[in-house]
C-alpha cells in the first residue's frame, strides 16, 4: 500500500519569504500524481498545485512551485513571497494513475504565516 | 451550484443514534468520494462510487457505516449507533478530471 509522510506538523514563515513543506512517499508504482491541497479553518480542500509523475519537469502555479524528486520519492512545496492567506494546514497527497482515484493523504503541516 | 455541497455542516449526536450526512456533488461529475478526516490527521478514504455504483467500500470502518447514490448524483452516507471514534470531519468530493472537495460536515458524538 502506497504511504505518504509529512515530517513537519508546523512551520512557520515571516510574511514576503519563501517557506519549503516537505513531503516523502512510498510506492511501487512509476505512474502516478502527487498533490498539495491547502485546508483552511473553513475545512474547503483546495487544489494547490499537481505533478505527474511521468513529467521530468517540476510543477509551478504562481507563488507555489514543487521539487519533484522521483527517485528519492520527494515531492516539496515551496511558497514563495508567502501571504497572510497562505496560513492553513497543507496536505500532501499521492494518487495511482488509473484505478478509482482515492487519494492517499499525509498527516499535514500546519504553516503559520507571521505579518 | 458551483462546488460540492455537504449538508449539515455541523451535526452533533448522542450516542447510540443514527446519523445522515449529504453531498451534492457538481452536476455531471460521474465519481464521488466520502473521506474521513479525525482531528489533526489527514483525510482518510472512505468508499468510491462511480454513477450509483459503490465501486469500494474498502475504507468503510465497520458495518455501521453505510453510503449510498440511488440515482447517481447526491449522496448519503449514514452512520448507525454512533459512537464516540466516529467523531470527525467527513468531507465528500466528486471527480471530473480533478478531485473537488466540498467544505465537510463535523460529527462530534456526545
Amino acid at each position: 500500500a502506497q504511504t505518504v509522510t509529512q515530517s513537519q506538523p508546523e512551520m512557520s514563515v515571516q510574511e514576503a519569504e519563501t517557506v519549503t513543506l516537505s513531503c516523502t512517499y512510498d510506492t511501487s508504482e512509476s505512474d502516478y500524481y502527487l498533490f498539495w491541497y491547502k485546508q483552511p479553518p473553513s475545512r474547503q480542500m483546495i487544489l494547490v498545485i499537481r505533478q505527474e509523475a511521468y513529467k521530468q519537469q517540476n510543477a509551478t502555479e504562481n507563488r507555489f512551485s514543487v521539487n519533484f524528486q522521483k527517485a528519492a520519492k520527494s515531492f516539496s512545496l515551496k511558497i514563495s513571497d508567502s501571504q497572510l492567506g497562505d496560513a492553513a494546514m497543507y496536505f500532501c497527497a499521492y494518487l495511482n494513475q488509473g484505478g478509482s482515484e482515492k487519494l492517499v493523504f499525509g498527516k499535514g503541516t500546519k504553516l503559520t504565516v507571521n505579518p | 451550484g458551483a462546488g460540492v455541497s455537504q449538508s449539515p455542516r455541523y451535526k452533533v449526536a448522542k450516542r447510540g443514534q443514527d446519523v445522515a450526512l449529504r453531498c451534492d456533488p457538481i452536476s455531471g461529475h460521474v465519481s464521488l468520494f466520502w473521506y474521513q478526516q479525525a482531528l489533526g490527521q489527514g483525510p482518510e478514504f472512505l468508499t468510491y462510487f462511480q454513477n450509483e455504483a459503490q465501486l469500494d467500500k474498502s475504507g468503510l470502518p465497520s458495518d455501521r457505516f453505510f453510503a449510498e447514490r440511488p440515482e447517481g448524483s447526491v449522496s448519503t452516507l449514514k452512520i448507525q449507533r454512533t459512537q464516540q471514534e466516529d467523531s470527525a470531519v467527513y468531507l465528500c468530493a466528486s471527480s471530473f478530471g480533478g478531485l473537488y472537495f466540498g467544505a465537510g460536515t463535523r460529527l462530534s458524538v456526545l
